[in-house]
């Protein structure tokens, strides 16, 4: 069965700080690797998302993750947050197969204060 | 394009009645379409995995007569919370797999349902 761990859990930053959210996954197979953002009240927003091809993936909002096969790791990355960034990042997985669901992460709570 | 629309996205019940949230992919057809469950400062559950024409697919841990899936068209899912609780109160989200989709196809979630049993 698939899992997906995300390391921290609550991450406090100060606006122009860089980030990085751990994500690490176990699967044996073939994977699709996503995170996904949270506003406050708000539903679900997909930041950004890896099939195939080039590790380095870059998103919405200035975001890019690098999926490392060798540590199962799809880690989130951001050069310098804003406040706006403050939010829930969810990391998901599922199995490259068709029909299968996503798997997600306890999520991270990203704090940043102006 | 890609829209998922779920309803009500807001929805209050008594204790012991229930209640039915529909899924809808408003511009494309999705075969398999997944119900998810999330409390407060938490992740998304999965709850269970519906195909349309047949029955779902529940996790374990998920009570099937509790909440009943029906799938039965290509565009609308639909989740009954049968004789609902306090502790059905949550935030349910579902998903929509595009269909004829193979192992990279991303899935479009709706905006969500919270739901309330006082």
């Amino acid at each position: 069965a698939q899992s997906v761990s995300q390391h921290n859990h609550h991450v406090i930053l100060s606006e122009a700080a860089s980030l990085e959210l751990g994500c690490n996954y176990s699967y044996g197979g073939t994977v699709n690797l996503f995170w996904y953002v949270q506003y406050p009240g708000q539903h679900l927003q997909l930041l950004l998302k890896y099939f195939s091809g080039d590790p380095l993936v870059k998103g919405i909002k200035g975001f890019e993750a690098e999926f490392i096969k060798s540590k199962f790791s799809f880690n989130l990355r951001k050069p310098s947050v804003q406040w706006s960034d403050t939010a829930e990042y969810f990391c998901a997985v599922n199995a490259n197969q068709a029909g299968t669901a996503l798997i997600f992460g306890k999520g991270t709570t990203l704090s940043v204060s102006s | 394009g890609a829209v998922v629309s779920q309803h009500p996205s807001r929805v209050i019940c008594k204790s012991g009645t229930s209640v039915k949230i529909e899924c809808r992919s408003l511009d494309f057809q999705a075969t398999t379409m997944f119900w998810y469950r999330q409390f407060p400062k938490q992740s998304l559950m999965l709850m269970a995995t519906s195909n349309e024409g047949s029955k779902a697919t529940y996790e374990q841990g998920v009570e099937k007569d509790k909440f009943l899936i029906n799938h039965a068209s290509l565009t609308l899912s639909t989740l009954t919370v049968t004789s609902a609780h306090p502790e059905d109160s949550s935030f349910y989200i579902c998903s929509a797999l595009p269909t004829g989709g193979r192992g990279n196809t991303e899935a479009f979630f709706g905006q969500g349902t919270r739901l309330t049993v006082v």
